[in-house]
């Protein structure tokens, strides 16, 4: 079954809006999750990192102001999509690697936002 | 620079053959980790096998299994006895130590009844 959640599956929301996407982890705690975006028929594209207790870390590019990471809890980190325009309709995904040693991965089942 | 190359956009295998799916990778951290994952259209993320930089020996899941050639850099990914099932993307990605896992660009596989 699956081991890393997500919420919501899809999201429609107008422009201007703000959206939030909440990933937990099921039956492990993740002191850490990655945040992935994936733009129709790409490859997945790491947007940050979550660090439970401490600031996200972002790559090159991806705007922490728009793209606001929350690492509440050891099995919840949510992800809200500022002000959302019509360019950041995306696949997210997030995922959290399992144990310590980081040999398995789990990724979420990804939510589908479409800002019209 | 892109760390992760996966050349075959796309594959197409008849049903019941076997199928090589490539990928290098380019590190210098010698503790690395390397992960297939098999995403259909439905979009989540499928873990199929993984290959750790100090593993001698290739991995093998099932009907899947690796090609690991470290001195090269790569690590093919082998499905034997296909399945229609088996059609989605197929992505490579690497860890390096404990950091984040990036991505290769995928390749679509097809397979043919």
């Amino acid at each position: 079954g699956a081991v890393v959640s997500q919420h919501p599956s899809w999201v429609i929301c107008k422009s201007g809006t703000s959206v939030k996407i909440e990933c937990r982890s099921l039956d492990f705690q993740a002191t850490t999750m990655f945040w992935y975006r994936q733009f129709p028929k790409q490859s997945l594209m790491l947007m940050a990192t979550s660090n439970e207790g401490s600031k996200a870390t972002y790559e090159q590019g991806v705007e922490k102001d728009k793209f606001l990471i929350n690492h509440a809890s050891l099995t919840l980190s949510t992800l809200t999509v500022t002000s959302a325009h019509p360019e950041d309709s995306s696949f997210y995904i997030c995922s959290a690697p399992r144990d310590r040693g980081w040999d398995t991965q789990y990724f979420g089942p990804g939510t589908r936002l479409t800002v019209l | 620079a892109q760390k992760i190359t996966q050349t075959q956009p796309g594959m197409f295998v008849q049903e019941k053959e076997a199928v090589t799916l490539d990928c290098t990778y380019d590190t210098s951290d010698q503790s690395y980790g390397l992960f297939w994952y098999k995403q259909p259209s439905s979009g989540e993320m499928i873990f199929l096998i993984y290959q750790g930089s100090y593993d001698e020996q290739n991995a093998t899941e099932g009907r899947y299994s690796l090609n690991f050639q470290k001195a090269r850099k790569s690590t093919n990914l082998v499905i034997s006895a296909s399945q229609l099932g088996d059609s989605a993307m197929y992505f490579c990605a690497m860890r390096e130590g404990t950091n984040d896992m990036r991505f290769g660009a995928g390749t679509r596989l097809t397979v043919k009844p």
